[in-house]
């Protein structure tokens, strides 16, 4: 299995709250993405990176930013989380871009009351 | 955009049945295509991809699948379903000059004994 890990695991926070998730891989893999997870709607893209301080937007980056300060490391904030990003939250990596296979995280369930 | 469209929200199967779950994607040029698979509360693992070539591929745990360009699909296939085959199946679509791959809505699989 890629070494990827997400964390945390589970979160529930309130309306209004600032929350942080991480992203860290073990592999070196250049390129890091978030999606979310929601019933009916598969993945969604919310942002990837293609090297440190490099991203850009995905088709729901509405609401979310992301940071790359390290290889390993991938965070995504939610400046003020709402109910509709109550999601199931996944990272993942991939050597190449488009096209290349990703390797995916355990997921980050985020409850926003 | 490109999208992708899984026609079948739940499955259900008998052991050593056949399946065949359906994929179909919309997009302009030869996409890259991939099904993933993913267990209850777990990340998604590779099934196959196509990037071009023969058009029937041998993916890991006896699935395959073929890319028909006329019908713009790609339907996954296994010969013998297996009671560890239940899960949630996802086609994804992207192409060389896009990193935004486009998830279905996901086929959940279920397997009768």
């Amino acid at each position: 299995d890629a070494g990827i890990t997400q964390s945390p695991r589970h979160k529930v926070t309130e309306t209004g709250t600032p929350v942080t998730l991480r992203c860290h891989q073990t592999e070196n893999h250049r390129y890091m993405y978030w999606y979310r997870q929601d019933p009916g709607h598969g993945l969604r893209l919310i942002h990837y990176s293609y090297g440190v301080k490099d991203t850009d937007k995905g088709e729901v980056s509405d609401g979310y930013s992301v940071s790359r300060s390290k290889t390993e490391d991938f965070l995504l904030t939610l400046e003020s989380a709402t109910s509709s990003q109550t999601s199931v939250y996944f990272c993942a990596i991939s050597e190449g871009g488009a096209g290349d296979t990703q390797y995916f995280g355990p997921g980050t369930r985020l409850t926003v009351l | 955009a490109q999208s992708v469209t899984q026609p079948d929200i739940h499955i259900t199967v008998s052991e050593g049945a056949s399946l065949e779950l359906r994929c179909n994607y919309s997009y302009g040029a030869t996409p890259y295509l991939f099904w993933y698979v993913q267990s209850p509360g777990q990340g998604l693992q590779l099934l196959l991809k196509y990037f071009s070539g023969d058009t029937l591929v041998q993916g890991i745990k006896g699935f395959e699948a073929e890319f028909k360009r006329s019908q713009s699909s790609f339907n996954l296939r296994k010969p013998s379903v297996h009671w560890s085959d239940a899960a949630e199946y996802f086609c994804a679509v992207a192409h060389e000059n896009n990193n935004d791959m486009r998830f279905g809505a996901g086929t959940r699989l279920t397997v009768k004994p």
